[in-house]
């Protein structure tokens, strides 16, 4: 399979307890996506990378939200203290670099976090 | 998805065409997508439209855009039951070349 692969796919946490989730894009992929979707909503940016450098952070990724992405290739996307409104489908997509184009992002499946 | 808006229900019967339309408001606005996304499963490239073009065709979907009311439509033809899932509208804006504005998706339901 050389499509976008997340891992879990889902996860169910206490509040106060911290999660990481992996995104492994497709291989020749430089850019990497994080989004986040709530029931209803469509998907929210988060944080985006060119190889390893994590270029646009959204203000919706407050201190508790971290991301890397350290050798260019897989990233993760740690939240610390989970609070209930962390709740969501976390997106992951990768893009390859082009100077012009339509910028395809390719998504993987998400991960469902579950905060009780 | 406040700078993009779609009707959030569709229902049509099978066989029928679907027309799904969305709304933005930044006239910058250099690609703009269709995504499809049914339960369980990730996002789905549909089609897209560069913002110099008014119409692509590609096999049962037709995308018409009217730059200046800004508005974009998806017409399926002959929609079939496999096609029920939820249609996202998204744009990519000039000089920004990574984030997509997404919104809200419309839900399409298909009845046999």
């Amino acid at each position: 399979d050389t499509g976008v692969s997340q891992d879990p796919r889902h996860k169910i946490t206490k509040r106060g307890q911290n999660v990481t989730f992996r995104c492994d894009p497709i291989s020749e992929h430089n850019r990497l996506y994080w989004y986040r979707q709530t029931l209803g909503q469509g998907p929210e940016f988060l944080t985006y990378f060119q190889n390893e450098a994590q270029l646009e952070k959204s203000r919706l990724l407050s201190d508790r939200f971290s991301a890397e992405r350290p050798k260019g290739s897989f990233s993760t996307l740690e939240i610390q203290r989970t609070e209930q409104g962390d709740s969501a489908m976390y997106l992951c997509a990768s893009s390859p670099y082009g100077l012009a184009g339509y910028n395809e992002q390719f998504f993987g499946p998400g991960t469902r976090l579950t905060v009780l | 998805g406040e700078d993009v808006e779609q009707s959030l229900f569709l229902s049509v019967r099978e066989g029928d065409s679907s027309v799904i339309n969305c709304t933005y408001t930044d006239s910058s606005s250099t690609y703009l997508y269709w995504y499809k996304q049914e339960p369980g499963a990730g996002l789905q490239l549909l089609t897209y439209i560069f913002s110099n073009m008014d119409m692509k065709q590609d096999q049962r979907l037709t995308v018409l855009l009217n730059k200046k009311d800004k508005h974009l439509s998806l017409r399926i033809a002959d929609t079939q039951t496999g096609d029920s899932a939820i249609y996202f509208c998204a744009e990519k804006r000039a000089g920004n070349n990574r984030k997509l504005i997404w919104g809200l998706g419309t839900s399409l339901a298909v009845n046999p």
